[in-house]
């Protein structure tokens, strides 16, 4: 298993452009987290799935995001309409809580969005 | 509202020196306690965390920190820097709405040699 899978690792785009970036967790975690992290910035929990549920969803998360774990695997997160605010680095993380609460999540490298 | 706070931006410190990164939580529910790591361009890599059993906890690469419910502090520290601990550290905080960490705005720790 080599972690917390995703991608791009880098995304340039136009203002005004769809983008979506996929994340693939540790096989058999069912829990799996999406952060956003700007510059100088501890992350931002944006949303989280238990399996293929969406559980929460922070007010972070726009109308112009969206999150789905189809399957209870990866997951997708897409971003409409990008603006330059939206440049940030997007981090997932993933876990499986053997005990709640849980506190074993295990990040992947992030998905690091430019919007010009 | 729920909310880490870590003194200092920055820090810098001599190889050998000792390390001191501060951070406070609010918080009138002791929460669980956890430092991040993360290098340019990675992601978060997990250095200790603390879960209600023994107050000091000690984590990878030498790093420890310490639970103080009356100061609502989880300070972390290390007893002599070397030049790979120069990173950017994060400290974050869970109440156990489905494992979401709250994080501070993180500190940038500086090796001189």
């Amino acid at each position: 298993d080599t972690g917390v899978s995703q991608d791009p690792r880098h995304k340039i785009t136009k203002r005004g452009q769809n983008v979506t970036f996929r994340c693939d967790p540790i096989s058999e975690h069912n829990r799996l987290y999406w952060y956003r992290q700007t510059l100088g910035q501890g992350p931002e929990f944006l949303t989280y799935f238990q399996n293929e549920a969406q559980l929460e969803k922070s007010r972070l998360l726009s109308d112009r995001f969206s999150a789905e774990r189809p399957k209870g695997s990866f997951s997708t997160l897409e971003i409409q309409r990008t603006e330059q605010g939206d440049s940030a680095m997007y981090l997932c993380a993933s876990s499986f809580p053997r005990t709640e609460p849980d506190t074993e999540a295990f990040f992947g490298q992030g998905t690091r969005l430019t919007v010009v | 509202a729920q909310s880490v706070t870590q003194l200092g931006s920055h820090v810098s410190v001599s190889e050998g020196a000792l390390v001191l990164l501060r951070c406070n939580y609010s918080s009138s529910v002791p929460p669980y306690l956890f430092w991040y790591v993360q290098y340019p361009n990675q992601g978060l890599q997990l250095l200790l965390k603390y879960t209600s059993a023994a107050t000091l906890v000690k984590g990878i690469n030498g790093f420890e920190a310490e639970f103080k419910k009356s100061e609502t502090s989880f300070h972390l520290t290390k007893p002599s820097a070397h030049m790979s601990d120069a990173a950017e550290y994060f400290c974050a905080v869970s109440y156990n709405q489905g494992g979401k960490l709250i994080f501070g705005q993180g500190t940038e720790l500086s090796v001189k040699p």
